[in-house]
């Protein structure tokens, strides 16, 4: 069956350094992977798309990887800061069908 | 950038009312709009598709006769549920896809959190 993965709950990390996040899939072959960033209570916010023929896509201090082969793309954050706090969900969509699945998300916590 | 809101943010029930909740998009047209549901420490759960001009398709194990939508115009859809009971309390959460690109990027609303008492 098609599952994606968050592969860690929750990631403790100190102001400064680089947060990593993870996510792996199985049985897709997606064309797009999304991640998105989801504050308490409040409805997710659209962040980064690659697609499965980019490498690696940079938007400020965020960087996501795609490696197709891995099945797995990679989620970087560099020079944490508190405010970085949150939960961090990938989705991958499902061309078909027109809809995307969501992981179950990682919960970042950036430590003055 | 794109803007979806929902009205109500929160709303508490009676069991056994019906709760409409609306999602618009502000500054762009939705032929499709998607509806969630997440309980508290999981994932978005995928509803139904609201489609303008059409019937929503559901996802399998949703009640289509208990959560009704209505996809009134290009840049409204409402969910109701229906004789709502307390294990329906939850955050239902739209979003829409920002014109036709076929990415999977979507937009999301704030997010309605409804307790059914």
């Amino acid at each position: 069956s098609q599952k994606i993965e968050q592969n860690s709950e929750a990631l403790n990390i100190q102001e400064g350094k680089t947060a990593t996040l993870t996510c792996n899939y199985t049985n897709y072959s997606p064309a797009y992977l999304q991640w998105y960033r989801q504050d308490p209570g409040r409805g997710p916010v659209f962040l980064l798309l690659i697609r499965e023929n980019e490498k690696e896509k940079r938007k400020e201090r965020l960087k996501v990887t795609f490696d197709t082969t891995l099945k797995q793309s990679l989620f970087h954050i560099t020079a944490s800061q508190p405010a970085d706090s949150a939960t961090y969900l990938c989705a991958v969509l499902n061309t078909n069908a027109g809809k995307s699945t969501f992981g179950d998300g990682t919960t970042l916590t950036v430590k003055p | 950038g794109a803007v979806v809101s929902q009205h109500p943010s929160r709303v508490i029930c009676k069991s056994g009312t019906s709760v409409k909740i609306e999602c618009r998009s502000l500054d762009f047209q939705a032929t499709t709009m998607f509806w969630y549901r997440q309980f508290p420490k999981q994932s978005l759960m995928l509803m139904a598709t609201s489609n303008e001009g059409s019937k929503a398709t559901y996802e399998q194990g949703v009640e289509k006769d208990k959560f009704l939508i209505n996809h009134a115009s290009l840049t409204l859809s409402t969910l109701t549920v229906t004789s709502a009971h307390p294990e329906d309390s939850s955050f239902y959460i739209c979003s829409a896809p920002l014109g036709d690109r076929g990415t999977g990027e979507q937009y999301f609303g704030p997010g309605t959190r409804l307790t059914v008492t």
